[in-house]
């Protein structure tokens, strides 16, 4: 059974460009979910998903958006880009939602913004 | 509103020694906890969960946790330390219907030798 799929692994960008994350989840699973990791601030709820529906947001300005397709694979942008910006940006699925199930962790996408 | 408290940021052991890394929670409502583990340059991996069953959880790797609600606290231990066990710990919390997992801030576990 494969696992959660992050791509890409590493992404450099500039300060002011957007950038497009992808999570595919485990086959069968409809809830998706983004996390942000960082050295200062932890890992921070970015959003949630769950058949094509955001069903939770943290608290993120508004240049953090998400998306779900059909098939459960999930996208993640940010516009603008800032230095703060700059993290490990986590994707994990569950059957349904994560507060029973177990979430599984995709590796993680190493966000660099210069 | 849900939130977790990891007490310790480093915690350094010999190996074959046991191992106490301590997390409290804040819930408002009957939560479930967990804890994950982060291995260098890896993603997240589950240890163990707690979903109002048992109270003494035991999770993979000889890890177990005991659920106190009087203390809100879930510690996770291991009696006996191995190398391969130096990464960094999560203790995490969700109430149900949150939909989200919230993080402690982590607790690094050096393993000595």
């Amino acid at each position: 059974k494969a696992g959660v799929t992050q791509t890409p692994r590493y992404l450099i960008k500039t300060r002011g460009q957007q950038v497009t994350l992808s999570c595919s989840p485990i086959s069968g699973h409809r809830s998706v979910s983004w996390y942000q990791q960082t050295p200062g601030q932890g890992l921070q709820f970015l959003f949630e998903y769950f058949s094509e529906t955001q069903r939770n947001k943290g608290n993120f300005p508004g240049r953090f958006s998400g998306r779900q397709f059909s098939n459960s694979r999930s996208e993640m942008n940010v516009s603008t880009l800032e230095l703060g910006d700059s993290a490990l940006y986590l994707c994990a699925s569950s059957l349904v939602a994560v507060t029973n199930t177990e979430a599984f962790f995709g590796q993680g996408t190493r966000l660099t913004v210069v | 509103a849900q939130s977790v408290t990891q007490l310790d940021s480093h915690v350094s052991v010999s190996e074959g020694t046991p191992v106490l890394l301590r997390c409290n929670y804040s819930s408002s409502y009957s939560p479930s906890l967990f804890w994950y583990v982060q291995h260098p340059n890896k993603g997240l991996q589950l240890l163990l969960k707690y979903t109002s069953a048992a109270t003494l959880v035991k999770g993979i790797n000889g890890f177990e946790a005991e659920f106190k609600k009087s203390e809100t606290s879930f510690h996770l231990t291991k009696p006996s330390a191995h190398m391969s066990d130096a990464a960094e710990y999560f203790c995490v919390v969700s109430e149900r219907g949150a939909r989200q997992l919230t993080f402690g801030s982590g607790t690094q576990l050096t393993v000595l030798p």
